[in-house]
């Protein structure tokens, strides 16, 4: 089955600094990826997802970038600000698939201070 | 987006007694939903995919007989924890698809405590 690794595990920036957590996944078969921002004992958002068919993704301060040779896809915020303090998850499934199960990586802390 | 809704958000139940948690796609129909349990700081652990109409398909090492699945409509899939145990203390959240598209909404998570 799928395998997705993520890390850091806690990643702590200046407010205004940038953040860039990474994630690899084991199963060339994925093509879809997901990153999801959980804020401490509430449900994980989607904040943006890339498909295996682009490179990289863009969305205000937000980006996320796919190397799909290499197997590992990266989320990069820039301008962080307090309110980006979350955790972050990135996943990965294939779309296509009849229903997809999507398999999380463990997880990075972002600690935004002011 | 699609709105998933999961009920009760918090419940403390005493050791041996079953609870019975709740997961609603309110503006979707759902033939699969996803159950995972996550614990403090840390990811989270797909269960179980819940079928409608069918049986549930369980994770290796995720108890069938301990957590129970109904997925008995479009909209409803329930997890029972039977004869819980403080071990089974923990968040479970479940996730739903709009049919055809892949982005998954989550419910709002239910913090199980047993004491």
């Amino acid at each position: 089955g799928e395998n997705v690794e993520q890390h850091p595990s806690t990643l702590s920036v200046q407010e205004g600094d940038s953040a860039v957590i990474k994630c690899t996944y084991s199963d060339s078969a994925s093509n879809y990826f997901p990153w999801y921002k959980q804020e401490l004992g509430k449900r994980p958002q989607l904040i943006i997802d890339i498909r295996s068919n682009v490179g990289e993704k863009k969305d205000q301060r937000i980006a996320v970038t796919l190397n799909k040779t290499a197997k590992h896809f990266s989320l990069h915020i820039t301008e962080t600000q307090p309110e980006d303090s979350a955790v972050y998850f990135c996943a990965a499934s294939r779309e296509g698939s009849g229903y997809s199960t999507l398999t999380f990586g463990k997880g990075t802390m972002l600690l935004v201070s002011p | 987006g699609a709105v998933v809704s999961q009920h009760p958000s918090w419940v403390i139940c005493k050791s041996g007694t079953s609870v019975k948690i709740e997961c609603r796609s309110l503006d979707f129909q759902a033939t699969t939903m996803f159950w995972y349990r996550q614990f403090p700081k840390q990811s989270l652990m797909l269960m179980a995919t819940s079928n409608e109409g069918s049986k549930a398909t369980y994770e290796q090492g995720v108890e069938k007989d301990k957590f129970l699945i109904n997925h008995a409509s479009l909209t409803l899939s329930t997890l029972t924890v039977t004869s819980a145990h403080p071990e089974d203390s923990s968040f479970y959240i479940c996730s739903a698809s709009v049919p055809g598209t892949t982005e998954a909404f989550f419910g709002q998570g239910t913090r199980l405590t047993v004491v």
